[in-house]
Parts: C-alpha cells; structure tokens; sequence
C-alpha cells in the first residue's frame, strides 16, 4: 500500500524565519514523482515544488527547497524568509507509475508577524 | 486560459438525489482527475483518466461514476447521493510525465 504520512499537523514561525515541514512515504516503487502543495483559505491548490525520484539533487524554487532522502523514504519541504502570505494548509503527495497521486493529511503553518 | 473550472461550487443534496459535478479543462492535457477533501483526510483519489474514452479507479471510487468522452470534460456522477459523500470536491489535470496536478476551485457539496 502507497501511503504518505505529514506528523506536524500544525506549526508556526516568525515572519521572515525558516521553517521545515516533514512528510515521509511509503512505496515499494523505484520511480515516482513527489509534490508539495499549499491550499490557502481561498481553498485553491497550488503547486509548490516537484521532485523527481530518480534525481539526487534536491529541488528548489525561490524561497522553498526540499530534502529529498530516497533511502528514508523522506521528502521534507523548507521555506526560508517565510511571508505572511505563506500561511496554509501544505500538503505532501507522489505520483506512482500507475499514474495514482496519494496525498498526506496536511500540516497547517501559520506566519506570525 | 481559464486552466481549470468545475460547477458548480456550492451543491445541497437529498439523500438519494443524483448529480454530475462538472469540471473541464483547456490546456489539453491528457490527465484529469476527482479527488475528495474532508477535514483531517487530505485529498484522496475518487478516479482518473490518462486520455479519452480511458478511466481508472482510485483510492475511494465507490458511489461515484465517471467518463471521459473528450480531453477537455470529465464529470462526476453521484448516482444515490449518501451523507457520507458530503466533502469538497476537486478537479485537476495534468500533463506528462508527472502529470503533476492544476486544481480547479473545488465543490462544497453537502448531502442532507
């Protein structure tokens, strides 16, 4: 069974602090995709960065970077000078080769001022 | 492009009723997909369908229909509503090789 687990169910940090949310996967599959996504009050999903499995170097995009560790199953999302605006549901998901997306149950980051 | 759009965004249902959740998409991509939310679920998989005419079943596909007859549309059929599918509902498609997923807005759809 492919499953993802996100154990933080709630967080906080400081505007402009770096804060990191943890999510892990398991999967018997060698080749997947790994996603995070941030749903906003406005309820719209947004994709926030994507990871190949297949690639050791660790995505990043702007302020967010990940730390991809395929022999943990680890997929951990970092967002540095956080915004007020990054204040959301973030979610953790991958991507099997039979084409299914299995999501985690979210973690919810608030950016205090 | 106006991505991804589903109608519509708010749904009270009978129990028993049925209903089709409409939900297109104008990038041509060949992956759409349903998916469920309910609070402290995240989002699961309901079906998906990687081109026209193609369908798979997902994590939760029970009660619920789909088909895909061109690359743009793919509805949702409730065929007997049940309080139980009260949830938000989203849309997403995607393109290769990831088909990593542009959501639409999403369905409150509450089943009394």
């Amino acid at each position: 069974a492919q499953t993802v687990t996100q154990s933080q169910p709630e967080m906080s940090v400081q505007e402009a602090e770096t804060v990191t949310l943890s999510c892990t996967y398991d999967t018997s599959e060698n080749n997947y995709y790994l996603f995070w996504y941030k749903q906003p009050p406005s309820r719209q999903m947004i994709l926030v960065i994507r990871q190949e499995a297949y690639k050791q170097q660790n995505a990043t995009e702007n302020r967010f970077s990940v730390n991809f560790q395929k022999a943990a199953k680890s997929f951990s999302l970092k967002i540095s000078d956080s915004q007020l605006g990054d204040t959301a549901m973030y979610f953790c998901a991958f991507m099997t080769t039979g084409n299914q997306f299995y999501f985690g149950t979210g973690t919810s980051l608030t950016v205090i001022p | 492009n106006a991505g991804v759009t589903q109608t519509p965004k708010f749904q009270v249902l009978k129990t028993g009723q049925s209903m089709t959740l409409q939900c297109a998409q104008d990038m041509n991509h060949e992956y759409m997909s349903w998916y469920r939310q309910d609070p402290g679920m995240g989002l699961r998989l309901i079906h998906y369908s990687v081109g026209a005419g193609i369908t798979d079943q997902g994590e939760v596909p029970n009660g619920y229909n789909v088909s895909r007859s061109t690359t743009e549309d793919f509805p949702l059929r409730l065929l007997s509503a049940a309080p139980s599918q009260t949830s938000v509902y989203f849309c997403a498609s995607g393109t290769g090789p990831s088909y990593e997923q542009y959501f639409g807005p999403g369905t409150r759809l509450t089943v009394t």
